[in-house]
């Protein structure tokens, strides 16, 4: 099965702080996503990367970075955490334009 | 960006009884796709469709590419507890070259009362 690990299911970081959120998978997809979950507002893309070292700003990409200096690990940086940043944040990649995503558990991140 | 409108927001039913939701937009997708997502955890692909007009299973969950390719419906049969969770659809165009993304529904939130 592919899998998609992200590094820490629960975060809790100060206001100010850079904040780094880490995903890793193991199929050798090319294509690869940073999402956050609110409630309410479903799913919104931050950044994705559709090959190494590059990157596209999705949907919400102020406040957030991105790294892709491997192919089956896509990063994701909060350069100044924000209390506004408190979110469910999914990682997903994807093989080619014909499947579907797999997602990680997630990381929920609280900023105080 | 492209939209899909994703309904009913939240269902409260009782076990036993048969789910229905849907997803409409106004632009044409050549793939919808059908996600859950339990509890704490991130979204796991139930069901995938390539075809207007198809008609997928999966268990006692059944999905359908509505012939105009700008919507798709999931059914689930005989609910059960575990069934508790948010649906998203997903849709993929291939419009602008950017053929690898999907466009998500905000999802639909099942509640199932034993």
């Amino acid at each position: 099965d592919v899998k998609v690990t992200q590094s820490s299911r629960y975060l809790v970081k100060r206001t100010g702080e850079k904040v780094f959120l880490e995903c890793v998978q193991d199929m050798d997809h090319e294509n690869m996503f940073w999402y956050r979950q609110d409630p309410g507002l479903g799913l919104r893309l931050i950044y994705f990367s559709y090959d190494v070292k590059m990157k596209e700003k999705g949907d919400i990409p102020e406040g957030y970075s991105v790294s892709r200096e491997k192919k089956e690990r896509f990063s994701l940086i909060l350069e100044s955490a924000s209390t506004n940043q408190t979110s469910m944040y999914l990682c997903a990649s994807s093989f080619g334009g014909t499947y579907g995503y797999t997602f990680g558990s997630g990381t929920r991140l609280t900023v105080v | 960006g492209q939209q899909l409108n994703q309904s009913p927001q939240s269902m409260f039913i009782q076990e036993g009884e048969d789910v229905s939701m849907n997803c409409t937009s106004s632009s044409i997708f050549n793939t919808w796709l059908w996600y859950k997502q339990d509890p704490g955890e991130g979204p796991v692909l139930l069901i995938a469709l390539y075809k207007a007009g198809e008609l997928t299973s999966n268990g006692r969950l059944t999905a359908q590419f509505g012939i105009t390719r700008k919507d798709s419906f999931l059914n689930i049969s005989a609910s059960i507890p575990s069934d508790v969770g948010i649906y998203f659809c997903a849709g993929r165009s291939r419009s602008g070259g950017s053929n690898y993304k999907l466009t998500f529904g905000k999802g639909t939130l099942l509640t199932v009362n034993p």
